[in-house]
């Protein structure tokens, strides 16, 4: 059965600061999905990450995954407010697409 | 704008009643998904569907089913709701290829009473 985990599950974080959260996988897998919920909102995507070594960047978040070491990372640079949310990373099983998701990383960031 | 449209966002039903969520894409998406979203558990894959008349039980089935008649159209049905179907409920599409990785509906939260 394959398992996502994240760490941490809550940070609290002030403006500024650099951060990092974990996503480790049971399985192999060459396909990572990272998504932002806002309190009492759906998920949106964040990004799609396609093979090993693969690494995207979206203004202060950088993602990146190593399928050798069933790791992805989400870099947060010089946080901010408007980064406050909760962040799941998913992981492709192969059937019809289906994602297992991790247990989701609550951000707070701190003025 | 692509979208994936859950029919209602606050639902209340009381225990024993039969529940139908409907979700609809306008994406042409081969396959749709059902999650329910609890604090603390994440999101639990209850069924998806893969194609027209096609459903694949997911991690948690149990008192629920689905329906699709329809490429755009995924319903989930509660036979008979139970206070611990209490959640939110997500529905989501994605191309065969998933390389976009899945679009969610805003969810529908139901409350059984």
């Amino acid at each position: 059965e394959l398992k996502v985990e994240q760490n941490p599950l809550f940070l609290s974080m002030q403006e500024g600061k650099n951060y990092t959260i974990y996503c480790n996988y049971s399985t192999t897998s060459d396909r990572l999905y990272w998504y932002r919920q806002d309190p009492g909102k759906s998920l949106e995507s964040l990004f799609v990450l396609l093979s090993n070594g693969a690494v995207k960047q979206e203004g202060r978040l950088m993602a990146s995954l190593d399928t050798k070491a069933r790791l992805s990372t989400l870099h947060i640079t010089a946080a901010v407010h408007d980064l406050s949310a909760t962040y799941f990373c998913a992981v492709n099983t192969g059937t019809a697409s289906k994602l297992t998701f991790g247990t989701g990383t609550r951000l707070q960031v701190t003025l | 704008d692509v979208k994936v449209t859950q029919s209602s966002r606050y639902l209340v039903k009381r225990t024993g009643e039969k529940v139908f969520l409907e979700c609809v894409q306008d994406m042409d998406h081969e396959n749709m998904f059902w999650y329910r979203q609890d604090p603390g558990l994440g999101l639990r894959l209850i069924y998806f569907s893969y194609d027209v008349k096609m459903k694949e039980k997911g991690d948690i089935p149990e008192g629920y089913s689905v329906s699709r008649e329809k490429k755009e159209r995924f319903s989930l049905i509660l036979e008979s709701a139970s206070t611990n179907q209490t959640s939110m409920y997500l529905c989501a599409s994605s191309a065969v290829s998933n390389d976009y990785g899945y679009t969610f509906g805003s969810g529908t939260r139901l409350t059984v009473v």
